[in-house]
Parts: C-alpha cells; sequence; structure tokens
C-alpha cells in the first residue's frame, strides 16, 4: 500500500529550464512533506520541506507547493543546473500509527540536459 | 559534528552469516531511524529508536533482525543468518523529535551497502 506515490519515474529537462516532480499521498493525517536528493551509493540528502499549515515554501532555486485538498505537492526547481541531476525523493510524515515517521515514494530520476 | 556516519560502508557476506551495522547519529539528535533501499525503490522504513527506546519496527523486520540504541547514542542494526534477499543499502537517519507536533527533517548517513552472496 505505496501511500506515497511519485508516478513518474523519469524526467529530462533542458538546463537553464523549470524542473517540476510530482507527489501524490493518500494519508490525510501526513502533515509535514519533505523532498530529498539522492546521488548513486550515497543516502539522501535533505532539500526543503512544507509544514501543511503553509501552502508555499521557497529556499533558493527550490520551492515546494502543497494543495491539501488534492493530497499534492510539487517541488520546482528554476534554473535547473546539470548537478541537480539525480534520483529526488518525496517524503511525509504525521500523526498516523508511528509517529512522525517519514515515509517515502520510490522516487523520480531527474536528468538536466546541458 | 560532521552528520550522520554509518560503518561499514559496504559489506559482502555468504549466505548464512551474521553481519552488524553501526550508526551514529548527530549528536543532539533524539531520533533515529533504519530504512532499506533496494534498487529502484524508495527507502522502507524498518524501526526507529526515541533516546534509547525502541518505539516501532515495521512488519519488514523479521526475527533474524535486531537493533539496539544503548544509552540513546549510536545504534547497532544486525542480521542473522542472512539470506540472498536481505541484499540492500541500510540507511541510518536522524533528527530532532519534540513532539506535540515538533517534527523536524531526517538527516541520512551514507548507508552501507550488504551484498549477500
Amino acid at each position: 500500500d505505496q501511500q506515497v506515490k511519485q508516478n513518474s519515474p523519469s524526467l529530462s529537462v533542458q538546463e537553464g529550464r523549470i524542473s517540476i516532480l510530482n507527489c501524490d499521498y493518500t494519508n490525510s493525517m501526513f502533515d509535514y512533506f519533505l523532498w530529498y536528493k539522492k546521488y548513486p551509493a550515497e543516502g539522501p540528502t535533505f532539500l526543503i520541506s512544507i509544514s501543511s499549515i503553509k501552502d508555499k515554501n521557497e529556499d533558493g532555486r527550490f520551492t515546494v507547493f502543497l494543495n491539501k485538498s488534492a493530497k499534492h505537492l510539487s517541488l520546482h526547481i528554476v534554473p535547473s543546473q546539470p548537478g541537480d541531476s539525480a534520483v529526488y525523493f518525496c517524503a511525509a510524515s504525521g500523526v498516523s500509527g508511528g509517529s512522525y515517521i517519514p515515509t517515502f515514494g520510490r522516487g523520480t530520476s531527474l536528468i538536466v540536459h546541458p | 559534528d560532521t552528520g550522520v556516519s554509518q560503518d561499514p560502508r559496504h559489506k559482502i557476506t555468504k549466505r548464512g552469516q551474521n553481519v552488524t551495522f553501526r550508526c551514529d547519529p548527530i549528536s543532539e539528535h533524539n531520533r533515529l531511524y533504519w530504512y532499506r533501499q533496494t534498487l529502484g525503490q524508495g527507502p522502507e522504513f524498518l524501526t526507529y529508536f526515541q533516546n534509547e527506546a525502541q518505539l516501532e519496527k515495521s512488519r519488514l523486520l523479521s526475527d533474524r533482525f535486531s537493533a539496539e540504541r544503548p544509552k540513546g547514542s549510536f545504534s547497532t542494526l544486525e542480521i542473522q543468518r542472512t539470506e540472498q534477499g536481505d541484499s540492500a543499502m541500510y540507511l541510518c537517519a536522524s533528527s530532532v523529535y519534540r513532539g506535540g507536533g515538533g517534527n523536524t527533517e531526517a538527516f541520512f548517513g551514507q548507508g552501507t551497502r550488504l551484498t549477500v552472496v
């Protein structure tokens, strides 16, 4: 039962353009959402998070948008750079079963072409 | 403090052998998580500690798996009688949990890549 879904396994964009990575969740008890970036053979690196009391959080080139009614969040990267090429994981947590244990999606592989 | 540290980075073992992994979290973090990641999947939750107490274990954590966090500092994950299906990246993460909805992000270590031959 996949509570956090990333339906696009891969995304390819041109350098300088916007990358939009999408994530859907099913558990309405989730109230804290995170994006991680992962290079091969390394652990995930935290990028940006958003609490359910907000609908947008921005950090430099990275912006996360949250649509609670649709149970959908997205990560925007603008402008995209070749160094952004990695696998991006969406994660969600909340007081559901285990308290605030991050639950991850399967990831989206982003390739940014020079 | 340089972040979450895991040891070893790689482990190759023969089927049926026991293996133990170590995780040193960020020093002020009271929560420590273990996850497992296989190819094409996201990290899957195994277990977590709050201070020294192990508060939850996933159904993925069979009886062959055991984890400890003595004194609420470093943690170990042991797999007994390893099977080929145990081959995966084992990830450790830590975070500060303040209770009452005060959640913070989890920081991951580099992982331990286990190969069972």
